[in-house]
């Protein structure tokens, strides 16, 4: 079974600029969490999506917004990029939402703001 | 809120050394527990989990048991080796419908030959 998948890798932009990032679950899965990793704060929790409903929102402002479509497959966007956005997005995907399900990691998209 | 807390600092050992990262954690409920690994460059990959007190979860020679009355998840190996070299993350989930992991702040752990 192909694993969690997510496009770009890597993403060079500019301050002000804006950013959509895509993620592929593994088949059959149905939930996609995003979460973004820094040296500074560490691994973060953004959004979890169920069924293309956002079951879950991290404290995160709102030019962060994401998306889940009928096969599954999410994309998460950031709009206005500001210096501090730089980070490794990182997509998960699991069957459901019950805590006991085990999250599938992509390789994530690196995103440099200039 | 639920929350993570790892041991402070790199860990550096030598080849064939015993292998131990602490984790305790702060949670309401139930919920369960994981350990990951992370790879220069990938994502993380998941070493063990465990999803209800006094559970052991274990793979690849690692070991965690999940410890309610100490709210721990400790990780052991009994003999490392260099390729064991990564950065491990202890989690946790929420309980009944959340599945949002809260992550520690990893411990990168360096195997010398």
């Amino acid at each position: 079974k192909a694993g969690v998948t997510q496009t770009p890798r890597y993403l060079i932009k500019t301050r002000g600029q804006q950013v959509t990032l895509s993620c592929s679950p593994i088949s059959g899965h149905r939930s996609v969490s995003w979460y973004q990793q820094t040296p500074g704060q560490g691994l973060q929790f953004l959004f979890e999506y169920f069924s293309e409903t956002q079951r879950n929102k991290g404290n995160f402002p709102g030019r962060f917004s994401g998306r889940q479509f009928s096969n599954s497959r999410s994309e998460m966007n950031v709009s206005t990029l500001e210096l501090g956005d730089s980070a490794l997005y990182l997509c998960a995907s699991s069957l459901a939402i019950q805590g006991t399900d085990t999250q599938y990691f992509g390789p994530g998209t690196r995103l440099t703001v200039l | 809120g639920n929350s993570v807390t790892q041991m402070e600092g790199p860990v550096t050992l030598s080849e064939e050394a015993f292998l131990t990262i602490n984790c305790t954690y702060t949670a309401t409920g139930y919920p369960s527990l994981f350990w990951y690994v992370q790879y220069p460059g990938e994502g993380l990959q998941l070493l063990l989990k465990a999803t209800k007190a006094d559970d052991k979860g274990s793979n690849k020679g690692f070991e965690a048991t999940y410890r309610k009355e100490t709210t721990s998840f400790h990780l052991e190996k009994g003999s490392v080796q260099v390729s064991d070299s990564a950065v491990y993350f202890c989690a946790l989930s929420g309980s009944g419908g959340n599945n949002r992991l809260a992550f520690g702040k990893g411990n990168q752990v360096v195997v010398i030959p």
